[in-house]
């Protein structure tokens, strides 16, 4: 089972930042949390991922709490495009482990 | 920017017959996966594949499915006799390494529907 637990779903004005949390407060000193997004059946997008410092690239900003229990997703300027399911993942091990994906948060941009 | 790439995008077959769904993983990915969704449910790991040979597989991928690199450029899903249980939709991914720093990058999947 996913070892994070999010929001089941989260409204955000277009143009707004979009902030979603999610929690992880069993992960590992070596796992990674990592955030993914799928829109509509499309297939899961990377969007981020991060170990304990604050990540930034082009899509979002990843905040990681100093105790790394958890984490806030954040979209800068929310566009209606971003209406997706986020997915938050604690990656276990290494080798070829994949991601284990949990329910979500659907993310619903409003206009 | 290079991506995975999934054919056929859906997938019509009868039940008992085999299909085989194929991906082209990123040209410098080494780990590929294979993941399935089920209509409303949540993304579901089927199994990795390293250096020619399964790495893990879930409880899913049972003695029905079987995966393949039959080549430097495609990596296939086999199910030998499809269920309607099958019914969902299949997505390949790859990564350039197997550690925690190298994300999985998907393909936008194949929908496969057995009636």
């Amino acid at each position: 089972d996913a070892k994070t637990t999010q929001p089941p779903s989260m409204d955000c004005a277009e143009g707004r930042a979009a902030n979603l949390p999610c929690n992880h407060s069993t992960i590992s000193g070596n796992e990674y949390v990592y955030w993914y997004r799928q829109i509509h059946s499309q297939g899961p997008q990377y969007i981020i991922h991060g170990l304990k410092n604050n990540e930034t690239n082009e899509m979002a900003s990843l905040i990681i709490t100093e105790d790394r229990k958890s984490s806030t997703l954040i979209l800068p300027h929310a566009t209606l495009r971003d209406t997706a399911v986020y997915y938050c993942i604690v990656r276990p091990g290494g080798g070829a482990d994949g991601l284990t994906f949990g329910k979500g948060t659907h993310l619903i941009i409003q206009p | 920017e290079p991506e995975v790439t999934q054919t056929p995008s859906h997938q019509v077959t009868q039940m008992g017959q085999e299909v085989i769904l194929r991906c082209v993983p990123i040209s410098n990915h080494l780990y590929f996966y294979w993941y399935r969704q089920i209509l409303g449910q949540k993304v579901e790991f089927l199994v990795s594949f390293y250096n020619n040979e399964i790495s893990e597989k879930s409880e899913i991928f049972d003695d029905q499915f079987s995966v393949e690199r039959p080549d430097g450029s495609n990596f296939t899903l086999k199910i030998r006799s499809t269920k309607l249980e099958d019914s969902a939709m299949y997505f390949c991914a790859s990564s350039e390494v197997g550690t925690y720093n190298s994300p999985l990058h998907f393909g936008n999947g194949t929908r496969l529907t057995v009636t």
